[in-house]
């Protein structure tokens, strides 16, 4: 069974410093990867997904991320984080091209940003 | 354009009792699946309804059971309640059985005592 592994389990920082949020998947075929964002006391949102094509991915908020398949890695990016990014972030795979919304998610991240 | 609506929105139970969950998908999807958070962690799949039929099931046991009606709303009942099924119960829903994003919705908090 495929898993997925979000490294960091809690982050803080300043406004404006950069982000990097780990996420590592364990299945060795082909996947299809994305990334939600959980704001506080809101549903489960889309930021970004990554099917084929260019593995640099740009989603919504200036957030980014980059699949490197050697690597099994997924990781999100943004340059410059603000306050409104407070939240928490999952990594999720689906390895079927026919399972619909099956997901597998990782544990989260949860960011906290400081003014 | 609603988005995926579920009820209740909080929900308190006594262990050994059974519960149902209730879900409305995003206007043109038709495939449902369901998911338990559980406090600090990331959601996990428990079963997807498609055409009224469950496709695909996580580990859960099964006491975990649902249901699709024709209107591709959506029920999650859970049997013989645990203390460790108290979680945040979620709801997704997507168009068709091809891989896609999923649209969730705000979740049923649940709580068993």
């Amino acid at each position: 069974a495929q898993s997925v592994s979000q490294h960091n389990h809690h982050v803080i920082l300043s406004e404006a410093a950069s982000l990097e949020l780990g996420c590592n998947y364990s299945y060795g075929g082909t996947v299809n990867l994305f990334w939600y964002v959980q704001y506080p006391g809101q549903h489960l949102q889309l930021l970004l997904k990554y099917f084929s094509g260019d593995p640099l991915v740009k989603g919504i908020k200036g957030f980014e991320a980059e699949f490197i398949k050697s690597k099994f890695s997924f990781n999100l990016r943004k340059p410059s984080v603000q306050w409104s990014d407070t939240a928490e972030y999952f990594c999720a795979v689906n390895e079927d091209r026919n399972a619909g919304n099956m997901l597998t998610f990782g544990g989260g991240t949860r960011l906290m940003v400081k003014p | 354009d609603a988005g995926v609506t579920q009820s209740p929105t909080h929900l308190i139970k006594t262990r050994g009792q059974q519960v149902t969950l209730r879900c409305s998908p995003k206007s043109g999807h038709d495939t449902v699946s369901w998911y338990q958070q559980a406090l600090g962690q990331g959601p996990q799949f428990i079963f997807q309804y498609y055409e009224e039929e469950e496709r695909q099931r996580g580990n859960f046991p099964d006491r975990f059971s649902g249901h699709q009606f024709p209107n591709y709303s959506s029920e999650l009942n859970v049997n013989a309640l645990l203390l460790g099924d108290s979680a945040l119960y979620l709801c997704a829903s997507s168009p068709g059985q091809g891989a896609t994003e999923a649209f969730f919705g705000q979740g049923t908090r649940l709580t068993v005592v």
